[in-house]
Formats: structure tokens, sequence, C-alpha cells
């Protein structure tokens, strides 16, 4: 498979303030997901980003796919930021199985008012 | 808009029992995948289909089956529930070619007794 470590497993912050989570990888890849787990357990999805950057209103998030690296920035968080943030990619592998994503364990975000 | 539905949000089985879970999806996907999520343990791949009447093992299929007998919908089965199949099933489907979004569906929370 691929190694997926995301950093830090756990963070806590106060509302207004930002944030940034790294998801790291070992392999090239053709997808890359953030999502985040509501508290009913939903995988919300945030960001499909293999490259580049995107924006999304408070939301931010940056691929460099040379350096195997992605990173989630929150501005201005807010209680309802809380929950899980995974990041999820799919192995650049013309023999794998197609669309096939591999997870990393996620990083518990909690935000206090 | 992207709709992957699940039959139940919570299940409660006995040991022994033969249990469904159902999954559907309205994006005409041909990709279908089913995950157990637990504790410290992340998101795994249980099986996926990349077409109807296909299905491929992922990397804990013991003590599961699966079936796609249509294009929009992917059942998982347990054969006789376990205590230690009690977790949080998750169900994603995305289009074909590899890179390209995978969507949740909202999770079944299973106990099995």
């Amino acid at each position: 498979g691929i190694q997926v470590e995301q950093s830090p497993p756990d963070l806590i912050l106060q509302e207004g303030a930002n944030s940034t989570l790294r998801c790291n990888f070992s392999d090239s890849v053709n997808n890359l997901q953030w999502f985040h787990q509501n508290p009913w357990g939903q995988l919300i999805n945030l960001f499909y980003i293999p490259s580049g950057t995107k924006q999304n209103g408070r939301l931010s998030a940056t691929t460099v796919a040379t350096e195997r690296y992605s990173l989630l920035y929150i501005s201005s968080s807010q209680t309802t930021d809380s929950g899980v943030y995974f990041c999820a990619v799919e192995r650049n592998d013309r023999g794998s199985t197609l669309g096939r994503l591999y997870f990393g364990r996620g990083t518990q975000l909690t935000v206090w008012p | 808009d992207v709709k992957v539905t699940q039959s139940s949000r919570y299940l409660v089985k006995r040991t022994g029992e033969k249990v469904f879970l159902e999954c559907v999806q309205d994006m005409d996907h041909e990709n279908m995948f089913w995950y157990r999520q637990d504790p410290g343990l992340g998101l795994r791949l249980i099986y996926f289909s990349y077409d109807v009447k296909m299905k491929e093992k992922g990397d804990i299929p013991e003590g599961y089956s699966v079936s796609r007998e249509k294009k929009e919908r992917f059942s998982l089965i347990l054969e006789s529930a376990s205590t230690n199949q009690t977790s949080m099933y998750l169900c994603a489907s995305s289009t074909h070619t590899s890179g390209n979004e995978q969507f949740f569906g909202p999770g079944t929370r299973l106990t099995v007794l």
C-alpha cells in the first residue's frame, strides 16, 4: 500500500485561532482528499486536491505532490470546526485498483469557545 | 447533489445473526466501497466493487461478503455476526476512472451483542 501520516494527532484551539494540519504520503498519488468527520460520523468532503491550492471560505488546502505532502489551513476557527480531519490518497499505480483510497489516522480538532 | 445512502444509522444484532448492510448511490458511479472505522485504527477497506457483479477484497475481508447485483446498490453481509464486528461501517462511491473524488454515506453504527 501507501503510507499516509497525519500530524498532529490532536489539536486544541480557542475560537478565532488559526491552525495547520499536515498530511505526508509515501508514494506518488492520483488523488488526495481532505474530509471532516462530523459528530454523527459522516465524512464530509472538504477538498479534492491532488495538486495545487484551493480555498473554500475559511478553509484552504495546498498539495505539493512532488514533495509528497498536503496542508489544510483553518482560519478563524469556530466551535463547529471541531471533529476529526482525515487525509486520504489514491496511489498512482497503473496496476492498482481504481479509486481505492488510503487513509491517515486523522487529526482530532477541538475548538473551545 | 451527490448522494450516498445507507439503510440504517444504528443497528443492534446478536452474535451469530446474519446481517445485511445496504448502500445505494444515485450518481451512476461504477466504483463502490465498504470501510469500517474503529478508534485508533482509522478507516480500513473491507471490500470494493468496480462493476456490477464484480468484487475485490480489501485489507480486512475475513468474516464479510458483498453483493453487487445492480450498479447503484452495494451490500455488505456479515454471515455470522461476532462481537469483534461491532464498528462503524461506511460506504463510498466514485467514478470508474482513477483520480476521481470519492463520496461517503452517513455510516451505520453496528453493535453486536
